[in-house]
C-alpha cells in the first residue's frame, strides 16, 4: 500500500536554528515527490518537485533532497515567517493522484 | 497569471442536504483534482478530471461526485450530507498530460461545516 510518513509531527525552532524535516515513503512506481507549505486556513502552496533519487532543489532558506526511500526538507537559518505546516506528497504511477503525509507543524520563534 | 479559484469560500449546511462546490483552474491547465482535508485524516484524494472525464477516484462513497466542463472548470457535489463531511475541500489544477510536468497548484479551499 502506498504510504507517506512525516516526522517530526511538530518542531519548534529558534530563529536562525537550522533543522531538517523527514518524509519517508513507500509507493509503487514513484512519478514524483512534492513538498508544499500550508498556512492556517489556506490551501497548500507548492514548493518543490523531486523526480529521481539524488535530486536536490533549493529555494531561499529551503533545500529538498530525495533518496529511494525518503526525502528531507532542510531549513537553513529559519525566520518566524517560515512558520507553517510542511506537507510531503508522492505521486504514484497513474495520473495526478497525490498521497499526502500528515505534515510537520513548524514554529520558528524570534 | 491568476491562480486557482474556489467558490464559495465558506458554507454551512445541515445533515441530509446536498452541496455543490466550484473550482476554476489556472488558465491552460486541463486537469482538476479534488481533495478533502480534515484534522483526523489529513489530505485525502477524492477524484481527478481531465478533458471532462474522470481519470482517477479515491476511496470515498458515491455521495461524492464531480464533473468537469469544456472550459476545464470543475464542480464537486456531496449529497445527503453527514456530520463527518465537515472539512476543507481543496481543488488543485495542473497541465495534466501524461509524461509532462504535473505540479499541482491548490486553491484556497471551501470550508464546509455540516450541522
Amino acid at each position: 500500500e502506498d504510504q507517506v510518513t512525516q516526522s517530526p509531527e511538530a518542531l519548534r525552532l529558534q530563529e536562525g536554528e537550522s533543522s531538517s524535516l523527514n518524509c519517508s515513503y513507500t509507493v509503487s512506481g514513484l512519478r514524483g515527490l512534492f513538498w508544499y507549505r500550508q498556512d492556517p486556513g489556506k490551501g497548500p502552496e507548492f514548493l518543490f518537485t523531486l523526480y529521481s533519487a539524488g535530486e536536490e532543489k533549493e529555494k531561499e532558506r529551503l533545500k529538498a533532497t530525495l533518496t529511494k526511500k525518503e526525502s528531507f526538507l532542510h531549513i537553513t537559518a529559519p525566520k518566524p515567517e517560515d512558520s507553517a505546516t510542511y506537507l510531503c506528497a508522492v505521486q504514484p504511477g497513474g495520473y495526478n493522484k497525490l498521497i499526502f503525509g500528515a505534515g510537520t507543524r513548524l514554529a520558528v520563534h524570534p | 497569471k491568476a491562480g486557482v479559484t474556489q467558490t464559495p469560500r465558506y458554507l454551512i449546511k445541515t445533515r441530509g442536504q446536498q452541496v455543490t462546490l466550484s473550482c476554476s483552474p489556472i488558465s491552460g491547465h486541463r486537469s482538476v483534482s479534488w481533495y478533502q482535508q480534515t484534522p483526523g485524516q489529513g489530505l485525502q484524494f477524492l477524484f481527478e478530471y481531465f478533458s471532462e472525464t474522470q481519470r482517477n477516484k479515491g476511496n470515498f462513497p458515491g455521495r461524492f461526485s464531480g464533473r468537469q466542463f469544456s472550459n476545464s472548470r470543475s464542480e464537486m457535489n456531496v449529497s445527503t450530507l453527514e456530520l463527518g463531511d465537515s472539512a476543507l475541500y481543496l481543488c488543485a489544477s495542473s497541465w495534466g498530460l501524461a509524461g509532462s510536468y504535473n505540479e499541482q497548484f491548490f486553491g484556497p479551499g471551501t470550508r464546509l461545516t455540516v450541522l
